[in-house]
């Protein structure tokens, strides 16, 4: 199976700040012969489900904010919020969906 | 606007059998595949399986293999996870998704708790 690992477990940044939030597969998730990378990431705040912001590690859904971005490639992946803001406090998961099963990582708490 | 709903959670003894239902509204169901997962406080979320479009395909992770089984009826735009010999471990919050390789539409959710 393909072990996420996210970093760091917690986040503190002030309003307005940048925050980025790392994640890691044990094994690459490019499938070369259409180089889309299977990664996706998901926002949780309390009492809800998750949400989708990110997928193929870079497109934002839509209705997600521009200051939600995804970057890397094969094993290294980053979701950066631009400009924090006081909605984004939540929990935040990488998950890949390379091959099953498909597998999360342990996810990130953002708070301000 | 995708609507899903899950229902069937429920208390249930170790050992015991439940069945969860997801339907689907506003959306073509039967061209995508179906995603379960489940979320609990100790163990983040986890993915539980998944079904292909037409239920020729299923896939699940290895601590409910032979234990859980996914089906699905397009006609209804439901899907199902039959759960037999449940164990506390399985004691979680269980979502309902949309799959396209990643899960854009979820449910609200529907908890199943194992306990005596």
């Amino acid at each position: 199976d393909i072990v996420m690992t996210q970093s760091p477990d917690s986040l503190a940044v002030s309003l307005g700040e940048r925050a980025t939030i790392n994640c890691k597969s044990s094994q690459s998730v490019l499938y070369s012969s259409n180089n889309k990378n299977y990664l996706a990431w998901y926002q949780q705040k309390p009492r809800q489900p998750p949400r989708l912001l990110i997928y193929w590690a870079s497109t934002r859904e839509s209705g997600v904010p521009d200051r939600f971005s995804g970057s890397g490639s094969g094993t290294d992946f980053a979701l950066t919020i631009s400009s924090l803001q006081a909605e984004d406090v939540a929990v935040y998961y990488c998950k890949q969906y390379y091959y099953p099963p498909h597998t999360f990582g342990q996810g990130t708490k953002l708070e301000i | 606007e995708v609507q899903v709903v899950e229902s069937g959670g429920d208390l249930v003894q170790p050992g015991g059998s439940l069945r969860l239902s997801c339907v689907v509204s506003r959306f073509t169901f039967s061209i995508y595949w179906m995603s379960w997962v489940r979320q609990t406080p100790g163990r983040g979320l986890e993915w539980v399986g998944n079904i292909s479009p037409d239920g020729g395909e299923k896939f699940y992770v290895d601590s409910v293999k032979g234990r859980f089984t996914i089906s699905r009826d397009n006609a209804r735009n439901s899907v199902y996870l039959q759960m037999n010999s449940l164990r506390a471990e399985d004691t979680a919050v269980y979502y309902c998704a949309t799959d396209g390789g990643y899960l854009n539409h979820w449910g609200q959710g529907t908890l199943v708790t194992v306990s005596s």
